[in-house]
């Protein structure tokens, strides 16, 4: 099992552009969640979905939007990318939407000039 | 509102030592506590879930204690390696529901010295 993985590792984005980061799990997870890491914020929620078919807004949703395409995949879209969404973004899943350990991705490291 | 401190940014201790992480928290009543650990460049990875009606709970080396009381969590490596060297972090659901949204501490850099 590859467990969760996210595309791209990298990304270098201008101020303005758009991209969808990738985020697939094959544990048959039925949660999926996206977070941003930055230096002295520690993680934080983006958005969640805690069921095939349903998501919902975290601790920091603006300027993001995602997508549960099935059960496998959850993507994270920045449609005007800006400089403070300069960030590490982990894409993490787990079994059941509560009382359950989180499996985590590898991340994508993005930069926006 | 809710806020998470993990006491130290950095914690340096000697190879064999027990090594002590602290986890307080405001404006929670979470119903469980979760630690993790994370590498440089790498995704934090699952270390121990602990209920809010258990006072302790281990793991091999580890230790995790959770008091409701004082909304605090300690967690311990004992006969710490420097293979342990890493960032720690505590995290709490947001409620008692028991929902997985969880909220992050910044964490605790641990370096074990040989």
């Amino acid at each position: 099992n590859a467990g969760v993985t996210q595309t791209p590792k990298f990304q270098v984005l201008k101020t303005g552009q758009s991209m969808t980061l990738q985020c697939a799990q094959d544990m048959n997870h039925n949660s999926m969640y996206w977070y941003r890491q930055d230096p002295g914020m520690g993680l934080r929620l983006i958005y969640y979905s805690a069921s095939e078919g349903t998501t919902d807004k975290g601790e920091v949703p603006n300027g993001y939007n995602v997508s549960r395409l099935n059960k496998r995949e959850f993507s994270l879209r920045l449609e005007s990318a800006a400089p403070s969404q300069t960030s590490v973004y982990f894409c993490a899943s787990c079994r059941d939407r509560v009382v359950s350990e989180q499996y985590f991705g590898p991340g994508t490291r993005l930069t926006v000039t | 509102s809710q806020k998470i401190e993990q006491n130290s940014e950095a914690l340096n201790i000697q190879e064999g030592k027990t090594a002590t992480l602290t986890c307080n928290y405001t404006n929670y009543s979470p119903a469980y506590l979760q630690w993790y650990r994370q590498d440089p460049g790498r995704g934090p990875v699952f270390l121990l879930l602990i209920r809010e009606n258990e006072k302790e709970k281990r793991k091999e080396r580890l230790k995790v204690t959770f008091d409701t009381t004082l909304k605090q969590s300690l967690f311990h490596i004992t006969a710490s390696q420097p293979a342990d060297s890493a960032t720690y972090l505590c995290a709490l659901p947001p409620d008692q529901t028991g929902a997985n949204n969880l909220f992050f501490g910044t964490g605790t850099r641990l370096t074990v010295i040989p």
